[in-house]
């Protein structure tokens, strides 16, 4: 079974610009999450999706982030325009919505953005 | 607010000596209680799990028991091995199915031949 995929690995912007990150969740699993990591910090979660619709966004800066996941299985995080604080690893999570392991999230290995 | 508190690191130790990381929690109701570890160039794996009380989650030669009287999930494990090294975090879900995880701040083990 494929895990999850992410895509970049590595992103390098200066701050004000903009960027997009992607995730591929396993196949079937109805709720993905987005998660930022700050260097040194335990991960924290920015929105979470089950199939299209947005389960939680309440830590997620709106007025400079934003995510879609069309047709209920890719996911796109974009932030425009980026900040120096930005600067973290992003990492995209999914789960089943019921059945065995649907209290665990499996993620995949993250992108990391730095600011400049 | 949820929230969870873990030993800070480094903690460096020899090949075969004991590990323990202490992880507390802060949270309404019974929350499943989770280690992930993170190895170097990776993404974050679970390690173990346990969803009630005195509930012991174990893999790999590591355990960790859910203490509801002390809030605590501290990890253990008799004799590491180099391989461990690695970050670990604790963290906590709430609910049913598909609840967000609550991560403490991580703690690096670095285990040296």
């Amino acid at each position: 079974e494929a895990g999850v995929a992410q895509s970049p690995r590595y992103k390098i912007i200066e701050k004000r610009q903009s960027v997009a990150f992607w995730c591929n969740p396993i196949s079937g699993h109805a709720t993905l999450y987005w998660y930022q990591q700050i260097l040194g910090q335990g991960p924290k979660l920015l929105i979470q999706f089950q199939n299209n619709g947005v389960v939680d966004d309440s830590q997620l800066p709106k007025d400079r982030f934003s995510a879609e996941r069309l047709k209920g299985v890719d996911s796109t995080l974009k932030i425009q325009p980026a900040k120096l604080e930005d600067s973290a690893v992003y990492l995209c999570a999914s789960s089943p919505l019921r059945g065995r392991g649907s209290n665990i999230q499996y993620f995949g290995a993250g992108t990391r953005l730095s600011v400049l | 607010g949820d929230s969870v508190t873990q030993m800070e690191g480094p903690v460096t130790l020899s090949e075969e000596a004991f590990l323990t990381i202490n992880c507390t929690y802060t949270a309404t109701g019974y929350p499943s209680l989770f280690w992930y570890v993170q190895y170097p160039g990776e993404g974050l794996q679970l390690l173990l799990k346990a969803t009630k009380a005195d509930d012991k989650g174990s893999n790999k030669g590591f355990e960790a028991t859910y203490r509801k009287e002390t809030t605590s999930f501290h990890l253990e494990k008799g004799s590491v091995q180099v391989s461990d090294s690695a970050v670990y975090f604790c963290a906590l879900s709430r609910g049913a199915a598909g609840n967000k995880l609550t991560f403490g701040g991580g703690t690096r083990v670095l285990v040296k031949p």
